[in-house]
């Protein structure tokens, strides 16, 4: 079975410093790795993809993200934060049985502060 | 439709009383999940439907909630006898998966609340 962790529930980051959000999968087969944002009253929406193209993904607002299958993790970064980057993201990871149902890591939530 | 859509957006009700949530996924979307989030829980898995095969109800917290999904399209989540411990926002998605690799798009959810 799938399973995503990410490591700390809040992170906060001064503005124009690194964002680093921490994701680690479990896969028994070559996975999808997605991560996804919630900015404030709004829905998720999809930030970035891995699908096995490249190792380093960018996204949308500046974020990528590297897929490092020795440490499985799939870490989110942000060289400046920005104030509106202060959201919650997810991590996810499908592709297990051949099918899509994914599962989404507890979630991050970026603070940014002035 | 433009996106995808839920309703009602919120809903409150008694313990012990039945709900429905609705969603209508992007026209043309042959997969459609159904997520619970709760406060600090991130988002829960609850079942998953693709096209005429068998839905994946893996992730169904007890036997009181059930999904359909009628024609392909428009899915119902219906909870029986809620319980406070209910409380959460339920999100709905649909996917095109032969295509994007699976990526989903999300309804603005519905807040459900019981008292």
């Amino acid at each position: 079975a799938q399973s995503v962790t990410q490591l700390g529930s809040h992170v906060s980051v001064s503005e124009g410093a690194l964002v680093l959000l921490r994701c680690n999968y479990s896969s028994s087969v070559p996975p999808y790795l997605f991560w996804y944002v919630q900015y404030p009253n709004q829905g998720l929406q999809l930030l970035l993809k891995y699908t096995s193209a490249a190792t380093l993904v960018k996204g949308i607002n500046g974020f990528e993200a590297e897929f490092k299958k020795s440490e499985t993790s799939f870490h989110l970064t942000k060289p400046s934060a920005h104030m509106s980057d202060a959201a919650e993201y997810f991590c996810a990871v499908s592709g297990d049985t051949g099918g899509f149902k994914t599962i989404f890591g507890a979630g991050t939530r970026l603070f940014v502060k002035a | 439709g433009a996106g995808v859509s839920q309703s009602p957006s919120n809903k409150v009700t008694e313990k012990g009383k039945d709900v429905e949530l609705r969603c209508d996924p992007i026209s043309g979307h042959t997969a459609l999940y159904w997520y619970r989030q709760s406060l600090g829980q991130g988002l829960e898995f609850l079942i998953y439907f693709q096209g005429n095969s068998a839905p994946d109800k893996s992730g169904l917290p007890s036997d009181r909630f059930s999904a359909e999904r009628t024609g392909g399209s428009v899915s119902t989540l219906t909870i029986q006898r809620t319980q406070q411990e209910d409380s959460a926002v339920y999100l709905c998605a649909s996917s095109t998966p032969g295509q994007e690799h699976g990526i989903q798009y999300f309804g603005a959810g519905t807040r459900l609340s019981v008292l």
